[in-house]
């Protein structure tokens, strides 16, 4: 079975400075990656997917995570945070078993906190 | 931008009591799942279903679970007798395509069970 790994359950980053929040995955091929972002009291919201091809991704509001599968790694990146970032932040596994709907696995979450 | 709209957003019910958390998903999707989070732990799969049926569940979703889309609109998740450790937040999901994972989740319904 698959499973994820966030190593980093807080990180605290100065508002402006660059982020990585790490991700590794177990899984016995290339599997779906993803990372989502749960705001207090919201649901969760895609950032950014991996399915297949260029290894970088491009998200929505301004992150991109680089897959790199001699590290089992899916890790989030930001240039600049801005104090909006905020939030819990989860990486998550999908495999395509041939079956019916298959669910994600997700990772324990890493806190990001922002500094003025 | 289409929504998968949760309610309610907060429900509290006493131990073995029986629970029915309503999800609507989005309109032309075609699958559709529960996740659940306890407080401060991971997000956890429960159950997805496509045609009208259980397409696969984790060990978590055990007899006292059941979900159904009674209508064309509605797709609920029911407790049959709650106990204090079902007391979590509650996903739902739906999605136009398995195979691309393009899930929208809803804002979630906060159970607790007292």
């Amino acid at each position: 079975a698959q499973s994820v790994t966030q190593p980093d359950i807080h990180i605290t980053v100065s508002e402006g400075a660059s982020l990585e929040l790490r991700c590794n995955y177990s899984y016995g091929a290339t599997p779906y990656l993803f990372w989502y972002v749960q705001s207090p009291g919201q649901g969760l919201q895609l950032l950014l997917k991996y399915f297949s091809g260029d290894t970088l991704v491009q998200g929505i509001k301004g992150f991109e995570a680089e897959f790199k599968r001699s590290q089992s790694s899916f890790n989030l990146r930001k240039p600049s945070v801005h104090w909006s970032d905020a939030a819990e932040y989860f990486c998550a596994v999908g495999v395509d078993s041939g079956g019916g709907a298959d669910g994600l696995t997700f990772g324990k979450g890493t806190h990001l906190i922002i500094q003025p | 931008e289409p929504e998968v709209t949760q309610t309610p957003s907060h429900q509290v019910t006493q131990m073995g009591q029986e629970v029915i958390l309503r999800c609507v998903p989005i309109s032309n999707h075609l699958y559709f799942y529960w996740y659940r989070q306890i407080l401060g732990q991971k997000v956890e799969f429960l159950v997805s279903f496509y045609n009208n049926e259980i397409s696969e569940k984790s060990e978590i979703f055990d007899d006292q679970f059941s979900v159904e889309r009674p209508d064309g609109s509605n797709f609920t998740l029911k407790i049959r007798s709650t106990k204090l450790e079902d007391s979590a937040m509650y996903f739902c999901a739906s999605s136009s395509s398995r195979a691309n994972y393009g899930y929208t989740f809803g804002s979630g319904t906060r159970l607790t069970v007292v």
